[in-house]
């Protein structure tokens, strides 16, 4: 089956640097969300889209931005790179934005910011 | 404190024997509940759901909901050293906007052989 398809896979930034991070949902899947992993730390919701609309905001900083695109793939833009912005990034998407159907996880952007 | 709660572990079971894993969420008003498996640098890996009160049973793990006590676990039968990971359990509330996950810290779990 089909998976949530994320690139690229690692990436490595220098301080003040961009990033840009892409997914791809499953197929038929117009719900995409973000989340942020520390080391050590469990994931952090960043900002959803569903039907190219943000759907919700977490604790996502103003230096990222993100938007969902008409073939329903989403990048996360992330500007002025900090050394703590250095992280896995996940990328999730599900069938809509009903509190009911599960989200599946892409295998996840490392970044690391030197 | 957090959102949900979760012991960090580790939990070490022998092969063959069975995991229980435990988390408690604080708003009443969460809706929805899953329990993800994440291997070390691995993107979680979503093992269950469930959404109302009761035993959800799907081959070797059943999730149990308990809403009143505002409690759900993760058992895990025949346990085998591949099940070795940390379990993330994961709630949503309604909110009226998106369906974010919040997660606990995870349980680090140990299949011994």
């Amino acid at each position: 089956a089909a998976g949530v398809i994320q690139s690229p896979r690692h990436l490595i930034k220098e301080k003040r640097e961009t990033a840009t991070l892409k997914c791809y949902p499953i197929p038929r899947h117009d719900t995409v969300y973000w989340y942020q992993q520390g080391p050590g730390q469990d994931p952090q919701f960043l900002i959803s889209f569903y039907e190219k609309m943000q759907s919700d905001k977490g604790s996502i900083p103003d230096r990222f931005s993100a938007q969902q695109f008409s073939d329903y793939h989403s990048e996360l833009n992330m500007s002025s790179l900090e050394l703590g912005d250095s992280a896995l990034y996940f990328c999730a998407s599900s069938l809509d934005w009903t509190s009911y159907n599960e989200q599946f996880f892409g295998p996840g952007t490392r970044l690391t910011v030197l | 404190q957090k959102e949900v709660e979760q012991n960090s572990g580790p939990l070490s079971v022998p092969e063959g024997a069975i995991a229980s894993l435990n988390c408690t969420y604080s708003d009443r008003v969460s809706q929805s509940f899953f329990w993800y498996r994440q291997y070390s640098g691995k993107s979680p890996e979503l093992i269950m759901s469930i959404y109302s009160n009761g035993d959800k049973e799907d081959g070797r793990f059943t999730a149990q909901l308990n809403k009143a006590s505002q409690y759900v676990s993760l058992l895990i039968r025949d346990s085998q050293p591949s099940d070795s990971a940390t379990y993330l359990c994961a709630v949503i509330k309604i909110t009226g906007g998106g369906n974010k996950l919040t997660f606990g810290t995870g349980t680090q779990l140990k299949v011994e052989l």
